[in-house]
């Protein structure tokens, strides 16, 4: 089973800071990796599929990069609506598929 | 657009059998779709569980795999989950999810919470 580790654990920024948020996998997974969103009682939302590629209806200021073990996520202009917890996931060596512990990014 | 939606109990016996059913609105489940069970639970974050496809072939978390089954009803649109023999490791709340590619979890459920009692 692939492990995902995401780092770090909390990060605290303000609004329009640019915002960095890492994900390591256990062995090589190419690029079938996603990024999800998640608020308080919500269910996750796709942001990021394929490592790079943003899901329908997120906003520009959302990118993913990396290929291999490392990955990151960077949103380049922090709204309001971004403060929220964030996973990865991965595709590539399954099953099982296998998220990531979580980033949460809150408001500084 | 598409929805989806659990449905089950929110309670359910230790031992006992979980049982829920995610309804589908706005896509069929007969297209290219890959329909997946994941839950949610402080201790353990996102857990996969399993996936179905329109044809039955079916992929389940292998620590899981003795005690769950997921099966699809086409004509109604829907999927359902059983989880057998149930304990407090299983308290946690349950989505569904869909995507296009094995995998890919474009769609969510809101969830259902599930407790289980002694």
């Amino acid at each position: 089973e692939i492990v995902l580790t995401q780092s770090p654990a909390t990060l605290s920024l303000s609004p329009g800071e640019r915002a960095t948020l890492s994900c390591r996998a256990s062995q090589s997974i190419s690029t079938y990796l996603a990024w999800y969103q998640q608020k308080p009682g919500q269910a996750p939302r796709l942001l990021i599929s394929g490592a790079s590629n943003r899901a329908t209806g997120i906003p520009a200021r959302f990118s993913g990069t990396g290929s291999g073990t490392d990955f990151t996520l960077t949103i380049s202009s922090l709204e309001p609506e971004d403060f929220a917890v964030y996973f990865c996931q991965q595709r590539s060596n399954w099953p099982p598929y296998t998220f990531g512990q979580g980033t949460k990014l809150e408001i500084k | 657009q598409v929805h989806l939606q659990e449905s089950g109990p929110g309670l359910v016996k230790s031992s006992g059998t979980l049982s829920l059913t995610c309804a589908v609105s706005g896509v069929s489940i007969s297209g290219l779709n890959w329909c997946s069970w994941v839950r949610q639970s402080p201790g353990k974050g996102l857990e996969w569980i399993g996936e179905i496809f329109h044809s039955g072939s079916t992929n389940y978390k292998p620590s899981l795999k003795s005690r769950v089954s997921i099966s699809v009803d086409k004509s109604k649109n829907q999927f359902s989950l059983q989880v057998r023999s149930v304990t407090a490791a299983d308290a946690a709340v349950y989505y569904c999810a869909m995507g296009s590619i094995p995998g890919d979890f474009d769609y969510w459920g809101q969830g259902t919470l599930v407790t289980v009692s002694s």
